[in-house]
């Protein structure tokens, strides 16, 4: 059964509309972690909760937003998609820092 | 500043074959994980293993081994009789103890012909 759900799995967006993706867990982990990864390159982490704190990147783009209502949700806003977004996000999460991260499928983003 | 480098970028072997991808890592810490994912075609990251920087002792998994040599900073990864499943990429990662953010190589790409 996955553990790191990632919904959904492809999403298309126009140009400069919001648009919100979703991870959740069933493994009660600390950490959550949202990544960005584009074709034919390493995932690129955008910012992680450790429970409630959350810590950006210093070179994540202010149009990228994260919400962690509770333990099990994490969520990943963008407000205003432009076509350098168009790539895979992946959620991951942790049970603590220095562990392995448990990968979802992620979401495969298109920006029109 | 914390840093992975994967020179290999693809590798394609035949079945049955045995092959080792390498990877060598930067850090002054003197504390820091090492780690090795699997991405297949479908997208998700796997994790394959983790190790930390007092235990240098090798470890095999059925097919699978890693070899870690803290005098050459380096964690190579060796798959024995390959299969076609194997093909996939793969990233060797570092964490050090300062942060919990993990610094990706670029990622091998293996790619096993029938």
């Amino acid at each position: 059964d996955a553990m790191v759900i990632q919904n959904p799995r492809y999403q298309v967006t126009q140009f400069g509309k919001p648009v919100t993706l979703s991870c959740s867990q069933t493994l009660n982990h600390n950490v959550m972690y949202w990544y960005q990864q584009k074709s034919s390159q390493a995932p690129k982490l955008l910012f992680h909760y450790y429970d409630k704190d959350f810590n950006n990147e210093a070179d994540t783009p202010d149009n990228f937003q994260s919400r962690r209502p509770n333990t099990s949700f994490c969520f990943l806003d963008i407000r205003s998609p432009g076509l350098g977004d168009a790539a895979m996000y992946l959620c991951a999460t942790s049970i603590v820092s220095n562990q392995p991260q448990h990968f979802g499928d992620g979401t495969r983003l298109s920006i029109l | 500043a914390q840093k992975v480098t994967q020179a290999q970028t693809e590798i394609s072997v035949v079945e049955k074959e045995d092959v080792t991808l390498d990877c060598v890592y930067e850090t002054r810490d003197t504390t820091y994980y090492l780690f090795w994912y699997k991405q297949p075609p479908s997208g998700e990251l796997v994790f394959l293993i983790r190790r930390n920087s007092f235990d240098e002792q090798n470890e095999i998994s059925g097919r699978y081994s890693w070899n870690f040599q803290k005098s050459t900073s380096s964690f190579n990864f060796t798959i024995t009789a390959s299969q076609v499943v194997d093909s996939a990429v793969y990233f060797c990662a570092l964490e050090t103890g300062a942060n919990s953010k993990l610094t990706f190589g670029k990622g091998i790409t293996l790619s096993v012909r029938p």
